[in-house]
C-alpha cells in the first residue's frame, strides 16, 4: 500500500463546475500538506499549502485537511478550461525535508 | 511568487555523453534543493537532496556516480548525468525549499528538463 493514495482519474467536468480532489494517507506523522498543479511537460506549481488540520481558501481554491481521517481535499470553484491539468497532493513531516507525493489526478474541464 | 529556473528545458544527445542540468532559485536563497525524475503519466520520484556546501543525499537505488549533484552556492544546484544511456531518458525536475516561505518552507519547482538519449 502506498503512503499517499490519489485517484488517477481522469476527472472530467463541464466548465463552471466544482472540481473535487482528494488524497488519503497512512502516516500520521505528516504535518504539512500541499497541492500542486502540473501542466503537461512543465514542473509542478504550488497552489495551496496548509499545516495540520483545517481549511484554507485562496481565490477559487479551498484546501481541507482532516488529520483524524487522514484525508485531504482540494476544491476548485467555477472551473475553467485552463484548470485542465494534473493535480498532485504532497505532504511531509514537521521536521522533515522530503515530500511524499500522491500519484496525481488528471482533470479535464470541458468548455 | 517564488521562482525556480531550470536549464536547459530540453536536451537531445548521443549515448555516452554527459549532460549537465542547472537549477537556480531566482528570488530566495535555498540551502536545500531536490532533484526528481518523472516518467510519463507517473508521479515524481525523489532522486536526491542537495545541501549547499555539503554532499548530496541520494535515495535508495539512485547511483550517485551516475547522477552527480553539486550545490556550490545558495542559488545554484547542478545535476550531471554521466555517460548517459537511452534508459536515462526522462523528465528531470528540480525544486528548492524557500526558508522564508510562510508556514513550513514550501518547495517550489522548476519547469523540468526533458532528456532524450539517442
Amino acid at each position: 500500500q502506498k503512503e499517499v493514495e490519489q485517484d488517477p482519474g481522469p476527472l472530467s467536468v463541464p466548465e463552471g463546475a466544482i472540481v473535487s480532489l482528494n488524497c488519503t494517507y497512512s502516516n500520521s506523522a505528516f504535518q504539512y500538506f500541499m497541492w500542486y498543479r502540473q501542466y503537461s511537460r512543465k514542473g509542478p506549481e504550488l497552489l495551496m499549502y496548509t499545516y495540520s488540520s483545517g481549511n484554507k481558501e485562496d481565490g477559487r481554491f479551498t484546501a481541507q485537511v482532516d488529520k483524524s481521517s487522514k484525508y485531504i481535499s482540494l476544491f476548485i470553484r467555477d472551473s475553467q478550461p485552463s484548470d485542465s491539468a494534473t493535480y498532485l497532493c504532497a505532504m511531509r513531516w514537521a521536521a522533515g525535508n522530503k515530500l511524499t507525493f500522491g500519484g496525481g489526478t488528471r482533470v479535464l474541464v470541458k468548455p | 511568487g517564488a521562482v525556480v529556473s531550470q536549464h536547459p528545458s530540453w536536451v537531445i544527445c548521443k549515448s555516452g555523453t554527459s549532460v549537465k542540468i542547472e537549477c537556480r532559485s531566482l528570488d530566495f536563497q535555498a540551502t536545500t534543493m531536490f532533484w526528481y525524475r518523472q516518467f510519463p503519466k507517473q508521479s515524481l520520484m525523489l532522486m536526491a537532496t542537495s545541501n549547499e556546501g555539503s554532499k548530496a543525499t541520494y535515495e535508495q537505488g539512485v547511483e550517485k556516480d551516475k547522477f552527480l549533484i553539486n550545490h556550490a552556492s545558495l542559488t545554484l544546484s547542478t545535476l550531471t548525468v554521466t555517460s548517459a544511456h537511452p534508459e536515462d531518458s526522462s523528465f528531470y525536475i528540480c525544486s528548492a525549499r524557500d526558508p522564508a516561505g510562510s508556514g513550513g518552507q514550501p518547495q517550489h519547482f522548476g519547469d523540468g528538463t526533458r532528456l532524450s538519449i539517442l
